[in-house]
């Protein structure tokens, strides 16, 4: 299995903060990257496809990068609704596997 | 657009099987675009994939749960469903449906709301 490891687990922030969640494959899975955000009580919403397309509806200040077996999910300056937890997902190869969540807290 | 809605008993005792179905209204589950998909969530933890099935009846399933998860659809009733047998405690979670869009590299941007499923006596 392709293991997703993200980091950090956690994190503080304020609003307007840049903040950058990073997320590593322990092999190459080319741009087979999504990532999620989950609000409390609710199921996740898919932010970001093919490790850097934005899917619609997403506001533009969310943005994906990387590669191979490095990516990085970019808020640009955080909104009072962007905190929540963050997924990272392979979709490579099965099983797909999802990162253990980065949840983002306000300062 | 397009909706999923999970159903399915909120109790199953152990060793029992879980049953749920996921029903797709607006936009049909023959698509030759989508797979379609079930992923679970215990109590305070992350989401781990359970497994997919296409239109056409052909499956992958996560080999993590030992061959318990049986995934089937029906076209005729636009749904597709989960039974997950000898099930334990650790089987608790939220399950959720989810569309796998293939022109997305299989990212899934269709979630049912999810139907908790507690196991117990």
């Amino acid at each position: 299995d392709i293991q997703m490891t993200q980091s950090p687990s956690s994190l503080s922030a304020s609003v307007g903060d840049r903040v950058t969640i990073t997320c590593r494959a322990s092999q190459s899975i080319s741009s087979y990257l999504s990532w999620y955000q989950q609000k409390p009580g609710k199921a996740p919403n898919l932010l970001i496809y093919a490790a850097s397309i934005l899917q619609s509806g997403v506001p533009s200040r969310f943005s994906g990068s990387g590669s191979g077996t490095d990516f990085t999910l970019t808020i640009s300056s955080l909104q009072p609704e962007d905190f929540a937890t963050y997924y990272c997902q392979q979709s490579y190869s099965t099983p797909y596997t999802f990162g253990q969540g980065t949840k983002l807290e306000i300062k | 657009q397009l909706q999923l809605l999970e159903s399915g008993p909120g109790l199953v005792k152990p060793s029992e099987t879980l049953s749920l179905s996921c029903t797709v209204s607006g936009g049909s589950i023959s698509s030759s675009t989508y797979y379609w998909g079930w992923i679970r969530q215990p109590p305070g933890k992350g989401l781990e994939w359970l497994g997919s099935i296409y239109y056409s009846g052909s499956t992958y399933d996560n080999p993590s749960l030992k061959s318990r998860v049986t995934i089937s659809v029906d076209t005729s009733k636009n749904q597709f469903s989960l039974k997950l047998s000898s099930v334990t405690a650790a089987d608790t979670a939220v399950y959720y449906c989810a569309r796998l869009n293939k022109n997305y590299y299989y990212g899934m941007d269709v979630w049912g709301p999810g139907t908790s499923v507690t196991v117990s006596s």
